[in-house]
């Protein structure tokens, strides 16, 4: 069946640093979403890309879709404490089915 | 707040018990999905209802069952519980049933089996 795979699975950085996550699917996707979850809290619609090479950006966070709409990435540039959490993507399975989420990427940023 | 309300938010049982897991969704949102996040795991779909009708089950084991009432709300029944079964579980919903809708998810339920 579809997976959609994320890596890194962890990743710490200093505050300042840059930060990006990845997100490969085995099959084309029509969409790809991105969520964060705050430590003890709940996941949280960040955005979606639909367009294949699609590049959207939020403040410091800039979020790509791959030509083949196979892979995505997340990067936030000058990491804050703020940005500390997990980043999910998440990809339709097919047809009119609900999301199939990775198993994410925490980020923890060290001050 | 993202409009989801999820009862109880903690709850401690014993092992071979049965509770039962409740979420509103969203005013106006017809979709809810279920997922179980254990520590340090992903979210695992479980189940999704659409206006009262299963539409999609996923990684839900048999002693799990769920429903949608006419009002939409959605129950969540897990029995026969076991120590795996501790985790977070998590209700979300969506306006409808498409790919590219938006899932707003509950605060979460932590469930404690002993």
């Amino acid at each position: 069946g579809q997976q959609v795979m994320q890596i890194p699975q962890y990743q710490h950085v200093q505050e300042g640093e840059d930060f990006t996550t990845y997100c490969n699917s085995s099959t084309t996707l029509s969409n790809i979403q991105w969520y964060k979850q705050r430590p003890g809290g709940h996941p949280v619609f960040l955005i979606q890309l639909v367009k294949s090479g699609e590049v959207k950006k939020q403040k410091r966070l800039t979020f790509q879709f791959g030509e083949a709409k196979k892979n995505s990435s997340l990067h936030i540039t000058a990491t804050q404490t703020t940005d500390v959490g997990t980043y999910f993507c998440a990809g339709p399975k097919s047809g009119n089915t609900p999301l199939v989420f990775g198993k994410g990427t925490r980020l923890s940023v060290i001050a | 707040d993202s409009g989801v309300t999820q009862t109880p938010k903690h709850l401690i049982t014993a092992t071979g018990q049965r509770v039962t897991l409740r979420c509103s969704p969203r005013s106006g949102d017809l979709s809810v999905y279920w997922y179980q996040q254990s520590l340090d795991q992903g979210l695992q779909f479980l189940i999704q209802y659409y206006n009262g009708e299963e539409r999609a089950k996923g990684n839900i084991l048999e002693r799990f069952s769920a429903q949608q009432f006419p009002d939409l709300h959605s129950e969540l029944n897990l029995s026969s519980l076991e120590l795996g079964d501790s985790a977070l579980y998590f209700c979300a919903s969506s306006v409808e049933l498409g790919q590219t809708d938006t899932q707003y998810f509950g605060p979460g339920t932590r469930l404690t089996v002993l």
